[in-house]
C-alpha cells in the first residue's frame, strides 16, 4: 500500500484564487510528521510547511496552510491567493516513527500545479 | 539564511565509472540524508547518517553506494561503478534534530547525474 497518496496528478488555478492539493497518508505509528515541499522547474526542493501528529492546530506559514484531518489521515495543502510563481510540482511527505535515528521521508508522487494569469 | 549546498550541479559519466557527489549540510545540523529522483518520478530515500554512521539505508543503497563525512563540513555520496539506471537527480538533505519542526529536512539544489 502507498504510504503517501496524492490523487491529483495536475491542478489548474486562476491567479489570486485559492487551491487545495490533496494528500492522504497511511501509518499505524502514533508519532509522525507531515511535510509539503515545492519543486519548481529548476529542480530544487523547497520546504513549505510541517505538521506534527500531536499538533492540535493546523499549521500555517504565510499563504500556505495545512488542513490536517487526523481521523481521515489527510493533510491537504491550501495555497491562498495563488501567484504565477506558485506554478510547480508539490510533494507531500511523511516521517514515521519516534526515537532512534530513523527519520527518513517517504514522498508521494506529486501534484503539478499550474497558475493561470 | 543557511542552506545546504551541493556540487557539482551536473555530472556526466560513463557507465562503470566512479562518481562522488558532494554536499555541505547546514552547519548546526546533525542528521544527514541522501535521496534520489529519477526523471518524472517521486523522490526516493537512499540513506540517513548520524553520529558518523549510517542510521538506515534503503534497498537501492547497495554495495555500490557509500557515504562519508570526511571532515566537519562535507558529506559525500560515492557510487563505485555507475549503471545507466543510476541516472537521476541526487539530493542531499539535513535536519537539526528529531521531533517537532526541528526535524524538518532542508534539501540542497541537487546534482543531476547522467550515466552514458
Amino acid at each position: 500500500a502507498q504510504k503517501i497518496t496524492q490523487t491529483q496528478p495536475g491542478m489548474f488555478v486562476q491567479e489570486k484564487e485559492a487551491v487545495t492539493l490533496d494528500c492522504t497518508y497511511d501509518t499505524s505509528d502514533p508519532s509522525y510528521g507531515l511535510f509539503w515541499y515545492k519543486q519548481p522547474s529548476s529542480g530544487e526542493m523547497i520546504f513549505l510547511i510541517y505538521q506534527g501528529s500531536y499538533d492540535q492546530q493546523n499549521a500555517t506559514e504565510g499563504r500556505y496552510s495545512l488542513n490536517f484531518q487526523k481521523a481521515r489521515k489527510s493533510a491537504n495543502l491550501v495555497i491562498s491567493a495563488s501567484q504565477l510563481g506558485d506554478s510547480a510540482m508539490y510533494f507531500c511527505a511523511m516521517r514515521e516513527g519516534s526515537g532512534g535515528s530513523n527519520y527518513k521521508l517517504t514522498f508521494g508522487k506529486g501534484t503539478l500545479l499550474t497558475v493561470n494569469p | 539564511e543557511p542552506e545546504v549546498t551541493q556540487t557539482p550541479s551536473h555530472q556526466v559519466t560513463q557507465m562503470g565509472q566512479e562518481v562522488i557527489l558532494r554536499c555541505v549540510p547546514i552547519s548546526n545540523h546533525l542528521y544527514f540524508y541522501w535521496y534520489r529522483q529519477i526523471l518524472g518520478q517521486k523522490v526516493e530515500f537512499l540513506v540517513s547518517f548520524y553520529n558518523n554512521e549510517i542510521s538506515e539505508k534503503s534497498e537501492i543503497f547497495d554495495d555500490q553506494f557509500s557515504v562519508e563525512r570526511p571532515d566537519g563540513s562535507n558529506f559525500t555520496l560515492k557510487i563505485r561503478s555507475t549503471k545507466l539506471e543510476d541516472s537521476a537527480m541526487y539530493f542531499c538533505a539535513s535536519s537539526e534534530a528529531l521531533g517537532t519542526l526541528q526535524e524538518t529536512q532542508y534539501f540542497g539544489p541537487g546534482t543531476r547525474l547522467l550515466v552514458l
